[in-house]
């Protein structure tokens, strides 16, 4: 079936350091791939996104990178900063969106 | 002006008991979902109503019921609680044909005991 697998489970870095969080999916028929953040008691946020026909897109901070050939994307987060502290989930999708179990990063000051 | 509100945003109740759980959307969206977050942090899909029509309806037990009374409106009547469902659930809501992401409801925490 549809799977997602997402890696690492945990990240600790420190502040200024870059975060890349890596995701595969399973259904090549995706063509959507959201980042989402989700902060300690909170609803999961939207942060970023792309779709099949794009590589790459960045917005300030973060970027996110898609190889479809290898079903692979990822998250990139530059100059990091401790409200950047949270679980962040990957997902995929054509529709019905697929979350990958999601990275708990920790930005020390 | 809440996007996406859910209550109750806390459930306390015990085994056995029957509950719901509410979800209106005001963003004109055409589908809804109800998702559980595990104390794992995992996100599951459960259900999705497209224009008020079951479209998702995974590997979930028979005790949960979901019910669109409109698009605007999904709402989850849980029968029998047993301490496993004890979990976040979120609703979500999202423009189908946009293929654009989903934004989510402030959660309900379901605690049984």
């Amino acid at each position: 079936g549809e799977n997602v697998e997402q890696h690492p489970s945990t990240l600790s870095v420190q502040e200024g350091d870059s975060a890349v969080i890596k995701c595969t999916y399973s259904d090549s028929a995706s063509n959507y791939f959201p980042w989402y953040k989700q902060e300690l008691g909170k609803r999961p946020q939207l942060i970023i996104d792309i779709r099949s026909n794009v590589g790459e897109k960045k917005d300030q901070r973060i970027a996110v990178t898609l190889n479809k050939t290898a079903k692979h994307f990822s998250l990139h987060i530059t100059e990091t900063q401790p409200e950047d502290s949270a679980v962040y989930f990957c997902a995929a999708g054509l529709g019905k969106l697929i979350f990958g179990q999601g990275t708990e990063l920790s930005v020390k000051p | 002006d809440t996007a996406v509100s859910q209550t109750p945003k806390y459930l306390v109740t015990q085994m056995g008991n029957d509950k719901s759980i509410k979800c209106e959307q005001n963003l004109g969206h055409d589908t809804m979902y109800w998702y559980k977050q595990d104390s794992k942090k995992f996100l599951k899909i459960m259900f999705s109503y497209n224009n008020k029509e079951l479209i998702i309806n995974e590997t979930v037990p028979n005790r949960f019921s979901p019910k669109s009374p409109d698009k605007a409106h999904l709402n989850l009547h849980i029968n029998s609680l047993e301490l496993g469902d004890s979990a976040v659930y979120f609703c979500a809501s999202s423009q189908r044909e946009a293929g654009k992401g989903y934004t989510f409801g402030s959660g309900t925490r379901l605690t049984v005991v």
